[in-house]
């Protein structure tokens, strides 16, 4: 069985703070995601990482994909009470059957 | 990307009585899947559904509890049978776009009383 350990859970933090959110596995995945959702919605996806030792930008969220393909990190820099919500990993399998796995969620708070 | 139509999108239902989702995508899908999100927690796949032939469930999950329709390529149901206030959950259907990213519908919150 896949699993995805992604931490931390929670997360409280002042406005321009930086924070870094960690997904690990075991196992290799064909691609990792990230998704933010936000109450009463469901996840909308931010990026999708495939090569190992990927990196990409979107803005001040900079994604990580592990050389091994089987960790990736968010991190966001100068934080936003709008960064406020729940971020979530998910990894994708392979083997003639697509479907996500998703990591705990981290639940992201930016006070100002 | 998918556009992704879900009803109802919250319900409070009696325990005992049973409930059926309904997912609309606005174009044609090979593949559609359905989450649960217990309160506070991440996403469970709950079963793949394909166009013609029987959802394909996950470890935990069955088809007498969570029956599921695909009459075509752009529609599928969940039926939550027999509830308990343990259902109590948000239920999501998701379709993969493109080689990478799938799009989710907003949920439906079920409240079971």
């Amino acid at each position: 069985t896949q699993l995805l350990e992604q931490s931390p859970q929670f997360l409280s933090i002042q406005e321009g703070e930086n924070l870094t959110v960690y997904c690990n596995s075991s196992s290799v995945f064909s691609s990792l995601q990230w998704y933010r959702q936000e109450p009463g919605e469901g996840p909308v996806l931010l990026v999708t990482v495939v090569t190992g030792g990927e990196v990409k930008k979107l803005k001040r969220l900079t994604f990580q994909f592990g050389d091994a393909r089987k960790d990736s990190s968010l991190h966001i820099t100068a934080a936003q009470p709008g960064d406020t919500g729940l971020y979530l990993c998910a990894g994708e399998s392979s083997g003639g059957y697509n479907k996500l796995i998703f990591g705990a969620g981290t639940r992201l708070a930016v006070h100002p | 990307s998918a556009v992704i139509s879900q009803k109802p999108s919250r319900d409070i239902c009696q325990r005992g009585t049973s409930l059926t989702i309904q997912c609309q995508v606005d174009s044609q899908v090979t593949m559609m899947f359905w989450y649960r999100q217990q309160p506070g927690q991440s996403l469970t796949l709950i079963a793949t559904a394909n166009q013609g032939s029987e959802a394909t469930y996950e470890s935990g999950f069955v088809i007498d509890k969570f029956p599921i329709s695909r009459p075509n390529l752009t529609f599928s149901t969940l039926t939550v049978s027999n509830m308990s206030p343990e259902d109590s959950s948000i239920y999501l259907c998701s379709v993969k776009t493109g080689i990478y990213g799938y799009t989710f519908g907003s949920g439906t919150r079920l409240t079971v009383v």
